[in-house]
């Protein structure tokens, strides 16, 4: 299917343990991102890439790894899990050249207990 | 650095009845704006952008917003309102040198009642 996808939807995890959660687009799209979205605060950017091999961080990446080995997956890790990392966690890709958009995935609930 | 404040969390309203949705943003530089709604257990879903040229701007759904660069706002409005309608509504700005790095408000709730 065409779009932008998240996987798992739902993740339960315990403190200290490595998770990854995984984004795919199938647009081509140049930039991807990462936000996580909690009460209060709205969406804030956690990394961002504008191209394969190209990362650089947001306003929240402490705890937080990525990587961008190909154009269409952008993995966001969490090395080793805290509890204010409970979140829903939002990818988006955009081709800023064209249309100023970012498209964003269904989203990723993550539970750290 | 730029921020972004929505002036509501929270709004209710009657089906039919007019809506507004206020934004006030900062920023030292030329800026982009958006309009983002997220309906329950969605992602996120433009409505409306300000990018340059005219500062009255339509969007989907019959959804309008204004910028305006002297009280540095970019409020949304609707005159007729539907239930449909109910959702999470972002603000967000983008600072021309940031990139496409969004920074968002805190998001408004609107509550659309029969």
């Amino acid at each position: 299917d065409a779009g932008i996808t998240q996987s798992p939807r739902y993740k339960i995890t315990e403190t200290g343990r490595q998770v990854t959660l995984m984004c795919h687009q199938t647009w081509s799209h140049s930039y991807m991102f990462w936000y996580r979205q909690d009460l209060g605060h709205g969406l804030r950017l956690i990394y961002y890439s504008a191209a394969a091999d190209i990362t650089d961080k947001g306003e929240v990446p402490d705890g937080y790894v990525v990587s961008r080995s190909k154009t269409e997956n952008f993995p966001l890790t969490l090395e080793s899990a805290t509890r204010s990392q409970t979140s829903v966690y939002f990818c988006a890709s955009s081709d800023l050249a064209v249309s100023y958009e970012q498209y964003f995935g269904p989203g990723t609930r993550l539970t750290v207990t | 650095a730029q921020s972004v404040t929505q002036l509501d969390s929270q709004v209710p309203v009657f089906e039919e009845a007019p809506v507004e949705l206020r934004c006030n943003y900062s920023s030292s530089v030329s800026v982009y704006l958006f309009w983002y709604v997220q309906y329950p257990n969605q992602g996120l879903q433009l409505l409306l952008k300000y990018l340059s040229g005219s500062t009255l701007v339509k969007g989907i759904n019959g959804f309008e917003a204004e910028f305006n660069k002297s009280q540095t706002s970019f409020h949304l409005r609707k005159p007729s309102v539907h239930i449909s309608d109910t959702a999470e509504y972002f603000c967000a700005v983008d600072g021309g040198t940031s990139y496409g790095k969004l920074t968002f408000g805190q998001g408004t709730i609107l509550t659309v009642h029969p």
